[in-house]
């Protein structure tokens, strides 16, 4: 069964920064797009950023663009988060998610099949 | 950017009973939806994808409809396992996937 577990939140300062791991397992990691999510009490659930199997093609919410970075190593089955500037709004558990996608008629749908456990990232001074 | 609204925010139901969660989106985005289930201190769950398709391994009493900017899920029979906070998600990638959440459903068994 696919597994996916996340490390490296903890307590950072305000304007540090921090990279995230989400460490891929009983899967294909280099067949699959992945995704990042947060998760605050205040504002639920929140999409980041989706990059492509081969690293070719990112994007990302308005709301962290320039500021969050995702890439991967397939050779490591390893995906990561950068995060830079570090503020408060940032506190949240932070989530991986594989991207799973299928073909119906002339459309592709996506929808996410495989979460980790999560990373709390706490913003404090 | 696409806006999900889910109805209502939190609600009480009884084993057994028929329960409906209600999102809407801002614009048609076809069939482009998701539902999730999740539990105090765990990852969101996948229960059904492209509207209405159940995920394998999931009951037959979830069940999920609509299309254009109208989604539903339906619990048809609740158990005591479904308390939980469900939430939608608009998957729709035109011009490019900027996926949404709706904010959530608070399911309480009485």
């Amino acid at each position: 069964q696919a597994q996916l577990v996340e490390s490296g939140g903890g307590v950072v300062q305000p304007g540090r920064s921090l990279r995230l791991s989400c460490a891929a397992s009983e899967f294909t990691f280099s067949s699959f797009s992945m995704n990042w999510v947060r998760q605050t009490p205040g504002k639920g659930l929140e999409w980041l950023a989706l990059i492509s199997h081969d690293e070719n093609t990112k994007y990302y919410a308005d709301s962290v663009k320039g500021r969050f970075t995702v890439s991967r190593e397939n050779s490591d089955n390893t995906l990561y988060l950068q995060i830079n500037s570090l503020r408060p709004e940032d506190t949240a558990i932070y989530y991986c998610a594989r991207d799973r996608s299928m073909k119906m008629g002339r459309v592709f749908f996506h929808w996410f099949d495989t979460w980790g456990q999560g990373t709390l990232v706490t913003v404090s001074s | 950017d696409i806006q999900m609204t889910q109805s209502p925010s939190s609600l009480s139901a009884s084993v057994g009973d028929r329960v409906t969660i209600t999102c809407r989106a801002s614009q048609s985005i076809t069939s482009h939806v998701n539902w999730f289930q999740q539990k105090p201190g765990k990852a969101p769950n996948l229960l059904i994808y492209a509207a209405s398709i159940l995920q394998s391994g999931v009951p037959a009493r979830f069940s999920g409809s609509g299309s254009g900017t109208l989604f539903t899920l339906t619990i048809s029979s609740l158990q005591p396992e479904d308390s939980a906070t469900y939430y939608c998600q608009q998957s729709y990638t035109i011009p490019i996937p900027m996926y949404t959440f709706g904010q959530g459903t608070k399911l309480e068994i009485k």
